[in-house]
C-alpha cells in the first residue's frame, strides 16, 4: 500500500513568488491535513481537508490557502512568499476525519522543503 | 490554547536502557494524543495513538500511558538500541480539533 506522496520533495522561490505543493493520501484516506515545520515554531497546524471541504484551519495569514479534489489529492498554495515561510510543510491522511470528534491515525508524507530567497 | 511541552529536549543513552520521554499538555480537554517518531529530513511515523478513554497503549518495545487529569503523557521505550535514534514528538488533539504538537525529544542511542 503507497504512502503519503508529497511533491516537489525540495523547491527554492524568490520573496514575491508563489508556491504549490501537492500531496496524494494513503488510497482510502479522505482526510488530508498540512502542517508547517520550523526550527523555531516547531509543527504547526495549518488546515485540514475531508471531501473537498475546509474542515478546520490554523492561525495562518490568507496567503496560505488549500483545496482538495474529488480523489482525495491536496494542494496548498502559498503567495506572496516571504523569508519566514522557509520551512517543511508535511502532509498527512487518515481515513477519517479530525472534525467533528472522528479521532485516528495519521500517516505522514515525507514533506516539501521550500527555500525562500 | 493548547500549549503541548516536551522535556527534556534531548536525551543521550547507552545501548540496551530504558528511555522515557514526557509530554505535557495544559488543557486536559483532549480527544486524543499521539506519538510519533521523525528521523532527520523526514516526515513524521506514527508510534502509538491513545484514545481519550485509554490509559496506556503498547506495541512491541514502546508503551506510552496517558493522565489525562494531570495533563501528561509518557512514551516507554525497552532496552533501547541504535536505531532508535530519533526526534519523538507527541501530539494532542483538543476540542477545537486541532493537533499541538510538542517541540520533541531528540534521542540518541550509544552503541
Amino acid at each position: 500500500k503507497a504512502g503519503v506522496t508529497q511533491t516537489p520533495r525540495y523547491l527554492i522561490k524568490t520573496r514575491g513568488q508563489q508556491v504549490t505543493l501537492s500531496c496524494s493520501p494513503i488510497s482510502g484516506h479522505r482526510s488530508v491535513s498540512w502542517y508547517q515545520q520550523t526550527p523555531g515554531q516547531g509543527l504547526q497546524f495549518l488546515f485540514e481537508y475531508f471531501s473537498e471541504t475546509q474542515r478546520n484551519k490554523g492561525n495562518f495569514p490568507g496567503r496560505f490557502s488549500g483545496r482538495q479534489f474529488s480523489n482525495s489529492r491536496s494542494e496548498m498554495n502559498v503567495s506572496t512568499l516571504e523569508l519566514g515561510d522557509s520551512a517543511l510543510y508535511l502532509c498527512a491522511s487518515s481515513f477519517k476525519p479530525h472534525w467533528p470528534g472522528n479521532t485516528g491515525e495519521l500517516f505522514f508524507g515525507e514533506g516539501s522543503r521550500l527555500t525562500v530567497l | 490554547k493548547q500549549e503541548v511541552t516536551q522535556i527534556p529536549a534531548a536525551l543521550s543513552v547507552p545501548e540496551g536502557e530504558n528511555l522515557v520521554l514526557n509530554c505535557s499538555f495544559t488543557d486536559s480537554a483532549i480527544y486524543n494524543l499521539q506519538w510519533f517518531r521523525q528521523d532527520p529530513g523526514k516526515g513524521l511515523t506514527s508510534l502509538l495513538l491513545i484514545q481519550s478513554s485509554q490509559r496506556e497503549q503498547t506495541s512491541g518495545r514502546l508503551n506510552a500511558s496517558l493522565d489525562k487529569s494531570s495533563g501528561r503523557s509518557t512514551l516507554y521505550i525497552a532496552a533501547s538500541q541504535p536505531g532508535d535514534s530519533a526526534t519523538y514528538l507527541c501530539a494532542a488533539c483538543s476540542n477545537d480539533y486541532k493537533l499541538s504538537f510538542g517541540a520533541g525529544t531528540t534521542v540518541t542511542v550509544r552503541a
